[in-house]
């Protein structure tokens, strides 16, 4: 079984520029999540979707993240403008079911340095 | 909102020394949820505990959830050096909308 795949792995960007990660995640999963990981900190959840419906997106700062997964698969999370205190690594993660009683699958996540 | 206290935060030991990691907080979670977590890679999920008082264990590797299903602890027995890692405690909120609630983590480095 293939696992989630995230790209890209690493990604250095000016503050104010826009920036965008991509996530497939494991073939049937209904559930997707994208997380923010600050160094030294434990994962953030950012965003959650239902096949292509938003469950929770109560902590993505608005402003500037936005989120998508139109087909059901596949998702972006894009950012725009960046700034210094988004330097994190963010991950994708995946579930068979819509609970979090199901497991939680991450990819290898996608390092982003702001200068 | 809820926190998960998870300590110590790092925690340098030579091989073939026992360790133990707690996980705490106030509120009581449905279940609790062990990562581990390497560099350049996402958390891979260790165990799930669920019931007050419950131990698991998976090999060197002893889980157990509070009786009050408030904390839990992670005990490593002879750890080697494959054991060093970052681990995440993860405690998941009661209700249909209940969310996923990462601890900050312990980095674990074990020293040959």
């Amino acid at each position: 079984e293939a696992g989630v795949a995230q790209s890209p792995r690493y990604k250095i960007i000016e503050k104010r520029q826009s920036v965008a990660f991509w996530c497939n995640p494991i073939s049937g999963h209904a559930t997707l999540y994208w997380y923010q990981q600050i160094l030294g900190q434990g994962p953030k959840l950012l965003i959650q979707f239902q096949n292509n419906g938003v469950v929770d997106d109560s902590q993505l700062p608005k402003d500037r993240f936005s989120a998508e997964r139109l087909k059901g698969v596949d998702s972006t999370l894009k950012i725009q403008p960046a700034k210094l205190e988004d330097s994190a690594v963010y991950l994708c993660a995946s579930s068979q079911k819509g609970s979090y009683n199901s497991p939680l699958h991450f990819g290898n996540g996608t390092r982003l340095t702001v200068t | 909102t809820q926190l998960l206290e998870q300590s110590p935060q790092f925690l340098s030991i030579q091989e073939g020394e026992n360790l133990t990691v707690y996980c705490n907080s106030s509120s009581v979670f449905s279940s609790l949820q062990w990562y581990r977590q390497e560099p350049g890679e996402g958390p891979v999920l260790l165990v799930t505990v669920v019931t007050g008082g419950e131990v698991k264990k998976l090999k060197r590797l002893t889980f157990q959830f509070g009786d009050a299903r408030k904390d839990s602890s992670l005990h490593i027995t002879a750890a080697q050096p494959g054991d060093t890692g970052l681990y995440l405690c993860a405690g998941l909120q009661s209700g249909n909308t209940g969310k996923l609630i990462f601890g900050q983590g312990t980095t674990l480095q074990v020293k040959p």
